[in-house]
């Protein structure tokens, strides 16, 4: 069964210290790796999409790699408006469906 | 350009009533789709469609429905509520018609079941 896991689950850092997420997949097949951000209350926001193992993509202090099992959200020098839930997800071959890990809440202290 | 819609944005129903909510993609899209997101689950994907036509359904009993019009707008109903079916509904959109595709969601409508 495709399955996607996120560690940690929450992740406290100060401003300024940088860290990575975690998204492993198990999948028959992938088609495609995608990172999103959820403010409270409001739906995810699109950030990257990574198709093949080895590709990264950046976007301000932000940066998403992939590996044949894993992906990981390097957050470099955060800032308090980082704070967010980080969520990724897979689209496997054979199918219309996304599936969603269960999520990283980022917490980060001025 | 405007983003994803949906309708109405909070709802409060009793056990055994039925619901539908709506969902507007942006313009242009073609695919929309539908999921349930809960704290205790996540979100967990409902269901997609296509140009009128359901390519996909997830995991849930057949009181979860969809469908899509002719101008990609999108309507998902629950029939016979329970509790259990508390939870914030999002509705996306793709502008790609084959996946991978990344989406664009809407706010969600936020539906509480007493």
């Amino acid at each position: 069964e495709d399955q996607v896991t996120q560690s940690p689950e929450a992740l406290r850092l100060q401003e300024g210290e940088s860290s990575s997420l975690n998204c492993s997949y198990t999948v028959s097949g992938l088609r495609g790796l995608f990172w999103y951000r959820q403010d409270p209350g409001k739906g995810p926001e699109f950030l990257f999409t990574l198709y093949s193992a080895g590709e990264e993509k950046e976007k301000e202090r932000l940066k998403a790699t992939l590996t044949k099992k894993e992906s990981f959200l390097h957050i470099t020098a955060p800032k308090p408006e980082d704070s967010a839930t980080y969520l990724c997800a897979v689209h496997a071959t054979g199918g219309f469906k996304t599936i969603f890990g269960a999520g990283t809440r980022l917490f980060v202290k001025a | 350009k405007a983003g994803v819609t949906q309708t109405p944005r909070y709802l409060i129903k009793t056990r055994g009533q039925q619901v539908t909510l709506s969902c507007s993609p942006i313009s242009g899209h073609r695919s929309v789709s539908w999921y349930q997101q809960t704290p205790g689950q996540g979100l967990q994907f409902l269901f997609e469609y296509f140009s009128e036509t359901q390519r996909n359904k997830g995991n849930f009993p057949g009181r979860f429905s969809g469908r899509q019009f002719s101008n990609s707008r999108s309507e998902m109903n629950v029939s016979t509520l329970e509790l259990g079916d508390s939870a914030l509904y999002l509705c996306a959109s793709s502008p790609r018609d084959l996946p991978p595709y990344e989406q664009y969601f809407g706010p969600g409508t936020r539906l509480t079941v007493t």
